[in-house]
């Protein structure tokens, strides 16, 4: 069964940094994409990032709104992704979830197996 | 960048009613769309991938169709269950986008 869990959510003021961490289970990691998706409270659902697998280079994209402050790593070798978050903002605050990302192309990511989510609240 | 929009934002429908979902891409995504419910409270869930590819498990009364610019979401008999907000999402390149959501209310 597939697993994935986050953590490291929590209150930071605006300027600060937090880490989240994103474990999986169940699933060959390194074979995988890992995405972090986050909502808003009350709000849709918005895109932040992805980590390819190495398998198509472990190159990581991110949303526009996030360029520059936050970064994807993992360690395939813990089945672990981490989404590093500097200079948060209020605007920031939302659940950030972990997903798996599907692929066939290596190009082309859908997401199926989604973890609980952690909720990062930013402020002062 | 490929903004996705859905109509309607909200819909409230009876059960048995067959219901339509729209979601608009502003430029062509062939048929790189995702459709994603989450009810209330919880995680979205991945019902549709590549328009009108069923993810596992999911029940036959869902069902997507398009390509291009315009997709659909069809839930062919609405059920208590069914109440939730659905999201499409293209990957046709990045960055990835969602759209706004609708949520499916019954009456």
């Amino acid at each position: 069964e597939v697993q994935v869990v986050e953590s490291g959510g929590g209150l930071v003021q605006p300027g600060r940094s937090l880490l989240l961490t994103c474990r999986t289970s169940g699933f060959t990691f390194r074979d995988h994409a890992i995405s972090w998706v986050r909502q808003a409270p009350g709000k849709g659902l918005e895109w932040v990032g992805l980590s390819r697998s190495r398998i198509y280079g472990g190159v990581n994209e991110y949303a526009a709104s996030v360029r520059g402050r936050f970064t994807i790593s993992r360690d395939d070798s813990e089945s672990t992704a981490w989404l590093q978050m500097n200079s948060l903002k209020t605007e920031d605050t939302a659940m950030y979830y972990c997903s798996r990302g599907l692929t066939v192309t290596g190009a082309k990511y859908w997401f199926d197996s989604w973890g609980q989510g952690t909720l990062v609240t930013v402020s002062s | 960048d490929i903004q996705m929009t859905q109509s309607p934002s909200t819909l409230s429908a009876s059960a048995g009613d067959r219901v339509t979902i729209t979601c608009r891409a502003s430029q062509s995504i062939s048929r790189w769309l995702a459709w994603y419910q989450q009810k209330p409270g919880k995680v979205p869930k991945l019902l549709i991938y590549e328009a009108s590819s069923s993810e596992g498990g999911v029940p036959s009364r869902f069902s997507g169709s398009g390509s291009g610019t315009e997709f659909t979401l069809t839930i062919s008999s609405l059920q208590p269950d069914d109440t939730a907000t659905y999201y499409c999402q293209h990957y046709n390149s990045f960055p990835l986008a969602f759209g706004g959501g609708t949520k499916v209310e019954i009456k």
